[in-house]
């Protein structure tokens, strides 16, 4: 299974963009990069996966370098309510059809007035 | 739409006891997965099942057992409660085992 590592930490302005970066170097070409946040004691949130291509949606925007060697979630106008716990997981394939998530330690942002 | 419910929200339980967590998952999802999360770590996977059969099991002794009916709901039994088990319990469903997993709110138990 891929790891992924990221930051244990990081501070941002709030209002300003927030830049999130995850290296998983040992990524297969089928696996999938998943985001995930978790503000304090509640469950895991998705907000944006990726194979190969750079994905947008209403929470957020994911950069998958050529390579897909690493990737970077942003957060264009942070606020205080994105405070939380950021997961980058590269998702396994399917082998044995199941799929399960496997957790680091993510990196816990604070969005600061 | 409603998302992922589980029920309940919180639990007291002593050592030995045996406890049963339940999931409802989003409506149309065949598949659920059930999370171990210890204060302070990432979530662990225990389970996932897709269409009532158990399709996946994480490192966790055979205490831990689920199971998941016909609506797609999900119960995962704990026995021989340990101290070791406090934990915040997630359940995520998703359309089949392949696709997104959205989470529920969790059920922390605490093992007294």
């Amino acid at each position: 299974d891929a790891k992924t590592t990221q930051p244990p930490s990081m501070d941002c302005a709030e209002g300003r963009a927030a830049n999130l970066p995850c290296n998983h170097s040992t990524i297969s070409g089928n696996e999938y990069v998943y985001w995930y946040r978790q503000i304090h004691s509640q469950g895991p949130q998705y907000i944006i996966h990726g194979l190969k291509n750079n994905e947008t949606n209403e929470m957020a925007s994911l950069i998958i370098t050529e390579d897909r060697k690493s990737s970077t979630l942003i957060l264009p106008h942070a606020t205080l309510r994105d405070t939380a716990v950021y997961y980058c997981i590269v998702r396994p394939h399917a082998s044995g059809g199941y799929n399960k998530l496997i957790f680091g330690a993510g990196t816990r942002l604070a969005v600061h007035p | 739409d409603a998302g992922v419910t589980q029920s309940p929200t919180h639990l007291i339980k002593t050592r030995g006891q045996q406890v049963t967590l339940r999931c409802s998952p989003i409506s149309g999802h065949k598949s659920v997965s059930w999370y171990q999360q210890v204060l302070g770590q990432g979530p662990q996977f225990i389970f996932q099942y897709y269409e009532k059969e158990e399709r996946g099991r994480g490192n966790f002794p055979d205490r831990f057992s689920a199971r998941q009916f016909p609506n797609y709901s999900s119960e995962l039994n704990v026995n021989a409660l340990l101290l070791g088990d406090s934990a915040l319990y997630l359940c995520a469903s998703s359309w089949t085992f392949e696709e997104t997993q959205y989470f529920g709110p969790g059920t922390r138990l605490l093992v007294l």
